[in-house]
């Protein structure tokens, strides 16, 4: 069980548009969906952290105009990043959680974006 | 703030040999520990936890204790083997800041047969 995915695992797109990523908690219901990212052999680093119904909220800075959240129900979170260039390609993981507070956060697999 | 400090990577290590990944934190409160893995492609997957003080998280072999007087949660196993091969996050989730998994670099693991 707990099982979270992303889609797509890897997208490739041109500087100037925007790209959308899915996650998904399949078969619980995810109150709380948080978003990362990764650099190469670097760290997760936590970008905003959404809930159900509510905007996101968004670390320290991270652009909320250029990193979309939207979690419109209890099983999907998008992350859609307008106008990418070079630098916002990267590794961008999500998780998800059954509820607010100290519930266990289930990890997606991953999409890693290029922007060429 | 609240962080994590591991050892850096790579590990290299042979089959059956000891390992151990030191891990040291800084937080305010009193937060709950993790490791994480993620296999070569995949996810993060829980490892193991602890949630207060001189707790012992085990799984798969791999141990690591709740450390508060040395703000430590070192990972260890005592024979490892070529699938352990891997990156091995440390983390800490505390109360404060609405519950934010706060992540080490990473380690990576490997393991030759």
């Amino acid at each position: 069980g707990a099982v979270v995915s992303q889609h797509p695992s890897w997208v490739i797109c041109k500087s100037g548009t925007s790209v959308k990523i899915e996650c998904r908690s399949l078969d619980f219901q995810a109150t709380t969906m948080f978003w990362y990212r990764q650099f190469p052999k670097q760290s997760l680093m936590l970008m905003a952290t959404s809930n159900e119904g509510s905007k996101a909220t968004y670390e320290q800075g991270v652009e909320k105009d250029k990193f979309l959240i939207n979690h419109a129900s209890l099983t999907l979170s998008t992350l859609t990043v307008t106008s990418a260039h070079p630098e916002d390609s990267s590794f961008y993981i999500c998780s998800a959680s059954p509820g607010q507070g100290p519930y266990e956060q289930y990890f997606g697999p991953g999409t890693r974006l290029t922007v060429t | 703030g609240n962080s994590v400090t591991q050892m850096e990577g790579p590990v290299t290590l042979s089959e059956e040999a000891f390992l151990t990944i030191n891990c040291t934190y800084t937080a305010t409160g009193y937060p709950s520990l993790f490791w994480y893995v993620q296999y070569p492609g995949e996810g993060l997957q829980l490892l193991l936890k602890a949630t207060k003080a001189d707790d012992k998280g085990s799984n798969k072999g791999f141990e690591a204790t709740y450390r508060k007087e040395t703000t430590s949660f070192h990972l260890e196993k005592g024979s490892v083997q070529v699938s352990d091969s891997a990156v091995y996050f440390c983390a800490l989730r505390t109360n404060t800041g609405g519950f934010k998994t706060i992540f080490g670099a990473g380690t990576r693991l490997f393991v030759k047969a």
